[in-house]
């Protein structure tokens, strides 16, 4: 069965400081891994995901996460975090079965909090 | 492009009610997906419909049901309303059944009394 562990419940940061949100994952085939960000009152958006090929993915917003599959994890980072980036962080890891059907199995979450 | 929609925005029902949610998916995808979010559960697939048929649906008793109309819009009916079914319901759709992308409404809020 899949799961997905994000250790950090909380994590503050200054502004223009970078920032790395851990994302650990077990699957037993292979996955395909996702981060998703939610504002405040709102769904959630899509920052970038690991289909294959290249480990190294560049999402929106300045971000990028590295699939490492020996240490199972996909963690995310962002070089300099803005007052805007605020958010709750969600990673998410999904299989695909012969029928097409594709469920996110998400962590707990991490709430970036981004101080002057 | 307008994005998945979701109505009503907060809804407030007491127990033992049933609630009823909607969902359009963005224009030309025929897969929609139904999250909870529940205080400290985090965030739970509860169902997927698909060109009108439920495919699939998480471990969640049978008062949470839904249905896809023709034009791919979705509802999800939950009777029998207990405390715990507060929580925020998230839609989501994607273009065909094998696709990776998942695009989210902001979401009902469900409150129960």
């Amino acid at each position: 069965a899949q799961s997905v562990t994000q250790l950090d419940s909380q994590v503050p940061v200054f502004e223009e400081a970078p920032v790395e949100l851990r994302c650990n994952y077990s699957s037993s085939v292979s996955v395909y891994l996702f981060w998703y960000v939610q504002y405040p009152n709102q769904g959630l958006q899509l920052l970038l995901k690991y289909l294959s090929g290249s480990t190294l993915v560049k999402g929106i917003n300045g971000f990028e996460a590295e699939f490492n599959k020996s240490q199972t994890s996909f963690h995310l980072r962002k070089p300099s975090v803005h007052i805007s980036d605020t958010a709750e962080y969600f990673c998410a890891v999904s299989d695909r079965a012969d029928t097409g059907f594709q469920k996110l199995v998400f962590g707990t979450g991490t709430r970036l909090l981004v101080s002057p | 492009e307008a994005g998945v929609t979701q109505s009503p925005t907060h809804l407030i029902k007491t127990r033992g009610q049933q609630a009823t949610l909607r969902c359009s998916p963005i224009s030309g995808h025929t897969s929609v997906y139904w999250y909870q979010q529940a205080l400290g559960l985090g965030l739970q697939f509860l169902l997927w419909y698909d060109e009108g048929e439920e495919r699939n649906r998480g471990n969640f008793p049978p008062r949470f049901s839904g249905r896809q109309f023709p034009n791919y819009s979705s509802e999800l009916n939950v009777n029998a309303l207990e405390l715990e079914d507060s929580a925020l319901y998230l839609c989501a759709s994607s273009s065909n059944r094998y696709s990776l992308a998942q695009h989210f409404g902001d979401g009902t809020r469900l409150s129960i009394l």
